[in-house]
């Protein structure tokens, strides 16, 4: 069966400096990769999908990068977080082919100070 | 218009009763509808997808009104475990959630 993992669960980072989420996926091949925010009482804000290695698609102009190194690997990054980057970022994945059912990552929770 | 809107609640209702929650859509030319349910501090978790023709789940029944725009939830004999929010997808939306407290 497939699982998403995420880490780490929970960071606490001074506004400027770098972050880097890691997601992975086991045990499906070529999945479509989504990285979401969602603020504290707020919808999921999707910042970026990809449908391969190397293809990222940025949804909102933002502080944030997204890279995709491996087929099952999704990195969400940043060089200088700021107060507003705060919130709980959840990966997904889902079955190539267009739009389809996403099953979620346990996500992280970023406080920036 | 929001491309995705929900009432964000609470609806607070007792044990056995039945509720339901609509959410409303902007893009007409959408094709995928989807309802999760997400725990507090929690990932959202699929619920259901919903079928043109409408689909149940057990206590849990989702329709699709293409006509006026929305897709509905109802939850029957609702139990103390479904307190929760739900969240509805509209390709490639969501929205923001719909929470519900289920009284003893």
């Amino acid at each position: 069966s497939q699982t998403i993992h995420q880490w780490p669960a929970t960071l606490v980072q001074p506004v400027g400096s770098p972050l880097s989420l890691e997601c992975t996926v086991e045990g499906t091949s070529n999945p479509n990769l989504y990285w979401y925010r969602q603020a504290a009482g707020r919808g999921l804000q999707l910042l970026f999908y990809s449908v391969g290695i190397g293809q990222i698609s940025s949804e909102v102009p933002q502080n944030l990068s997204a890279s995709r190194p491996q087929d099952r690997q999704f990195i969400l990054s940043s060089k200088k977080l700021l107060l507003s980057d705060s919130g709980f970022y959840l990966c997904a994945w889902g079955v190539a082919g267009g739009w389809e059912t996403q099953y979620f990552g346990p996500g992280t929770r970023l406080l920036v100070l | 218009r929001k491309e995705v809107e929900q009432d964000p609640g609470p609806f607070n209702v007792p044990e056995g009763a039945t509720v339901a929650f609509n959410c409303t859509y902007s893009n007409s030319a959408s094709q995928s509808f989807f309802w999760y349910r997400q725990d507090c501090r929690k990932e959202p978790k699929l619920l259901m997808s919903v079928y043109s023709s409408g689909n149940e789940d057990g206590r849990f029944t989702a329709q699709l009104n293409r006509a006026s725009q929305y897709i509905s939830l109802l939850i029957r004999d609702s139990k103390l475990s479904d307190s929760a929010t739900y969240l509805c997808a509209v390709k490639p939306t969501f929205g923001s959630g719909t929470k519900l407290n289920v009284k003893p």
